[in-house]
């Protein structure tokens, strides 16, 4: 059974901060690894896709790297700002229809 | 282009009570999957849906059941509710080709409170 961990819970930086991530899963056959931001009572709003045949994926502030032998994946903020704040979840898929969800890291961004 | 919407926002049901939650795909998508998010929790797969036939299901009763229709649409039902069930129910659709292939796009969700 997949089981998928994610470090730190909670977080909080200053404005400005580059911070990192991070999502780790215990079975390495994964399909794809998609990572999401959930702002409080709402739905998730998907950030990155990440193939298993990939190492990583880039959209603006953003970048997500895969590792599947180690079985980790990192979320990489750069210059993050007040409007970053949200709970970021790493999902693993194996079957390529069901993803399995780390419980978030609680994000906290400061003016 | 048109996001995946679900309906209603908020539900309140008793316990044994039976609920209808609905859901609209992105345009383009054939495939619709369900969630369930318990407070503090991440979601839980409940099942998939694709070309209207069930392709895979999680850890869930089969009080819990859905139906897509012809247009992709799709209903989770549960039955006999419990306190238990009380959650954001979020549905997810995903496009069967292209570079966004198995990226799943997320509705808002349906908070439904079982008193």
């Amino acid at each position: 059974k997949q089981e998928v961990t994610q470090i730190p819970a909670a977080l909080s930086v200053p404005e400005g901060e580059n911070l990192v991530l991070n999502c780790s899963f215990t079975d390495s056959a994964i399909y794809n690894l998609q990572w999401f931001r959930q702002d409080p009572g709402k739905g998730l709003t998907s950030l990155l896709l990440i193939q298993s045949s990939q190492r990583e994926q880039t959209s603006g502030r953003l970048n997500a790297s895969l590792d599947k032998s180690s079985g980790r994946s990192t979320l990489y903020i750069a210059a993050s700002q007040p409007g970053d704040s949200a709970t970021y979840l790493c999902a693993v898929s194996n079957s390529g229809y069901a993803l399995n969800f780390g419980k978030g890291t609680s994000l906290l961004v400061t003016p | 282009e048109t996001g995946v919407t679900q309906s209603p926002t908020h539900l309140i049901k008793t316990r044994g009570q039976q609920v209808t939650l609905r859901c609209s795909s992105q345009s383009g998508h054939n495939t619709v999957s369900w969630y369930q998010q318990a407070l503090g929790q991440g979601p839980q797969f409940i099942f998939q849906y694709y070309r209207e036939e069930e392709n895979g299901r999680g850890n869930f009763p089969p009080r819990f059941s859905g139906l897509q229709f012809p247009n992709y649409s799709s209903e989770l039902n549960v039955n006999a509710l419990e306190l238990d069930d009380s959650a954001l129910y979020l549905c997810a659709s995903s496009p069967a080709s292209g570079r966004s292939y198995n990226e799943q796009f997320f509705g808002p969700g349906t908070r439904l409170t079982v008193l």
